[in-house]
């Protein structure tokens, strides 16, 4: 059961461009939602996240656009880099309650071509 | 300074036997996790640890057996191995234990033959 279902699951940009990948989610608990990026033979590493209480996060050339009612969120890449070629998860978990598990969307391999 | 330290990072090892990987962390947080990461990149999480007591166990074969010493070290020990436990294994940290960020070390890449 995939509780948070990203997309797409590939993507190529070309070098200045915009990436986009999207998010959704089911559960109603959740209310963290982070970003990790991974670069090829290392561990994600945290982008960016997001608490529902705003609408957008802007960090640098990336965004998190998030949407509450409908349950989905995105990251935006502004002028997409080479170096930003890695892989994307979103997550998502309920920010308290004891301990409640991060749940990965599938990922998406980012390629910006020169 | 290393965040989340594994060691080792490759294993190459045959079916059947028995191997171990090691995590330390040095950001004084509670909460260690292990992670599975097929070829296809899924993350899932196996176990979580929060002050040393297990928290999460996620329906893992019992030849996995994860063990933390003290709230800093996380280690897994495998059993009996088999070629489906090829994968890449993350061990990771966070201050607490729900809505907050982890900290995900550099992985081991373990292959069975």
């Amino acid at each position: 059961q995939q509780q948070v279902k990203q997309s797409p699951q590939s993507l190529i940009v070309q070098k200045g461009g915009i990436s986009i990948i999207n998010c959704a989610y089911e559960n109603t608990a959740f209310d963290y939602f982070p970003w990790y990026q991974q670069f090829p033979g290392k561990g994600p590493a945290l982008l960016i996240a997001i608490r529902p209480d705003v609408s957008e996060k802007k960090e640098g050339r990336f965004t998190i656009s998030f949407n509450k009612s409908a349950k989905q969120f995105s990251l935006h890449i502004m002028d997409s880099q080479p170096g930003d070629s890695a892989t994307y998860f979103c997550a998502a978990s309920p920010n308290s309650g004891g301990y409640q598990k991060v749940t990965f969307g599938i990922g998406t391999k980012l390629q910006v071509i020169p | 300074d290393t965040a989340v330290s594994q060691t080792p990072k490759y294993l190459v090892t045959q079916m059947g036997n028995d191997k171990s990987i090691k995590c330390e962390q040095n950001l004084g947080h509670d909460t260690m996790y292990w992670y599975k990461q097929d070829s296809k990149k899924f993350l899932k999480i196996m176990f979580s640890y929060n002050n040393k007591e297990l928290i999460i166990n996620e329906t893992v074969p019992n030849r996995f057996s994860p063990k933390s010493p003290d709230k800093a070290h996380l280690n897994l020990h495998i059993n009996s191995l088999e070629l489906g436990d090829s994968a890449v294994y993350f061990c990771a940290s966070s201050r607490r234990q729900a809505g907050d960020s982890q900290y995900f070390g550099p992985g081991t890449r373990l292959t069975v033959t």
